[in-house]
Order: C-alpha cells, then sequence, then structure tokens
C-alpha cells in the first residue's frame, strides 16, 4: 500500500504564477480531504470530497482557490494567482467513510510564493 | 464544534510514560475523542480514538473521564521516535456529520535521552 500520494512534494514559484498540486488517495477510499499548514494558523482544512463530490469548501480562503477531483483516484489544488501569503504546507487526506474512520495523510507539498 | 485544551508543550525522559492531557468539557453526546500526532516533517498520523470506555492500541492508550470532559493519552514507554506535536481532536460520528476535524494547536512532546 503507498499511501496518500501527493506532488510535488516541493514548489518554489513567483507571485502572480499558478500553482496545481496533486493528490491520489488511497485505493478504495471514498472521502478525500485537502489541508494547509501554516506557523502562524495551524492546520486548517480547506475543502473536502465525498465519492468524488466537494461537500464543503468553507474553508477555502478565496476565489483564487480552486479544487477539483475528476475521479476517484486524483485531485488537484489549484492556486492562481499565487501570492506570497499562500506559501504553507498543503496535505492532503483520504479516509474510507466521512464519518468516522482514520484520515491516512501524505507526505504534503512544501509551497513557496516569492 | 466542540473545542479542546492542551498544553502547548512538555517533556519526557525516554523509556518513561507520558500521560498527554486534554480538556473538552464542551463535548456533545455524539463526539468522539480522537488523537492525532504529527512527526517532524511529516503528515499527522492517526494515533487512537475513543467514546467513553479506555481504549488500548498497539501506538497508545486512551484514558476517558467518566464525565467525558477530559482525557489523556498514554504512551507507555516513550521512544525519541515519539517526540512529534500531539493533536486532541473532538469528531462527531452521528448522522449528517461530516467527518472534518479541525486541529487545534496540539501538545509539543519533547524527549530526552
Amino acid at each position: 500500500d503507498a499511501g496518500v500520494i501527493q506532488s510535488p512534494r516541493h514548489e518554489v514559484t513567483e507571485m502572480g504564477q499558478e500553482v496545481t498540486l496533486r493528490c491520489k488517495p488511497i485505493s478504495g477510499h471514498n472521502s478525500l480531504f485537502w489541508y494547509r499548514q501554516t506557523m502562524m494558523r495551524g492546520l486548517e482544512l480547506l475543502i473536502y470530497f465525498n465519492n468524488n463530490v466537494p461537500i464543503d469548501d468553507s474553508g477555502m480562503p478565496e476565489d483564487r482557490f480552486s479544487a477539483k477531483m475528476p475521479n476517484a483516484s486524483f485531485s488537484t489544488l489549484k492556486i492562481q494567482p499565487s501570492e506570497p501569503r499562500d506559501s504553507a504546507v498543503y496535505f492532503c487526506a483520504s479516509s474510507l467513510q466521512v464519518r468516522g474512520n482514520e484520515q491516512f495523510f501524505g507526505p504534503g507539498t512544501r509551497l513557496t510564493v516569492l | 464544534d466542540a473545542k479542546t485544551t492542551q498544553p502547548n508543550s512538555m517533556e519526557s525522559n525516554e523509556e518513561e510514560p507520558v500521560h498527554l492531557p486534554c480538556n473538552h468539557s464542551t463535548i456533545s453526546g455524539t463526539d468522539y475523542i480522537h488523537w492525532y500526532r504529527q512527526l517532524p516533517s511529516q503528515g499527522p498520523e492517526y494515533v487512537i480514538h475513543g467514546l467513553t470506555s479506555n481504549v488500548n492500541n498497539r501506538m497508545a492508550s486512551l484514558a476517558i473521564a467518566e464525565d467525558r470532559k477530559s482525557s489523556t493519552l498514554i504512551l507507555h514507554r516513550a521512544t525519541l521516535r515519539d517526540a512529534a506535536v500531539y493533536y486532541c481532536i473532538l469528531r462527531g460520528h452521528g448522522s449528517g456529520n461530516t467527518g472534518k476535524l479541525i486541529f487545534g494547536q496540539g501538545t509539543t512532546l519533547q524527549v530526552k535521552p
């Protein structure tokens, strides 16, 4: 079992550029979560999907952020245009069910926006 | 979502037991108590969860107060690899619950050799 896979692991970009983060959940899991972690705000839930459908995107900071899950094995988080305050570690997690079951986290993508 | 309160940091000596406290005085009847930990430069990982009874697994034990307003995560023999941030999270399991994890600041555990 490969676990949750995220790519890239590190991304450095310049302000104004588009950034796309990718996540492959654990096979068979039907819920997927995107989190952001910064020193100031800690771990925040941005959005989560159940059966590929976005359920709650109230944590998405603003319209520059968008997330998609075109199928059960792939999700993207896009930032366009990126800003320096978007610099953070972005984690993807998956679980078998929305309620109750443990979430398995990926290794994260460290994003630096210059 | 009900809030939890944890000490910012704790220290322990290697191979000694560690008791990590968590207060959750506004817990509701359908809230489970979940613990996750985050090792340096890694994503969080599940540790244990429980509702009313004490729970044991290969990683740790969870002791839940009778009134459920507090709980304690117990690491029976701390190792250097247990140095991490430990998060205590309340998570509803009732119908309609979203399964969201709301992370607080957690407790940073240092383990001294």
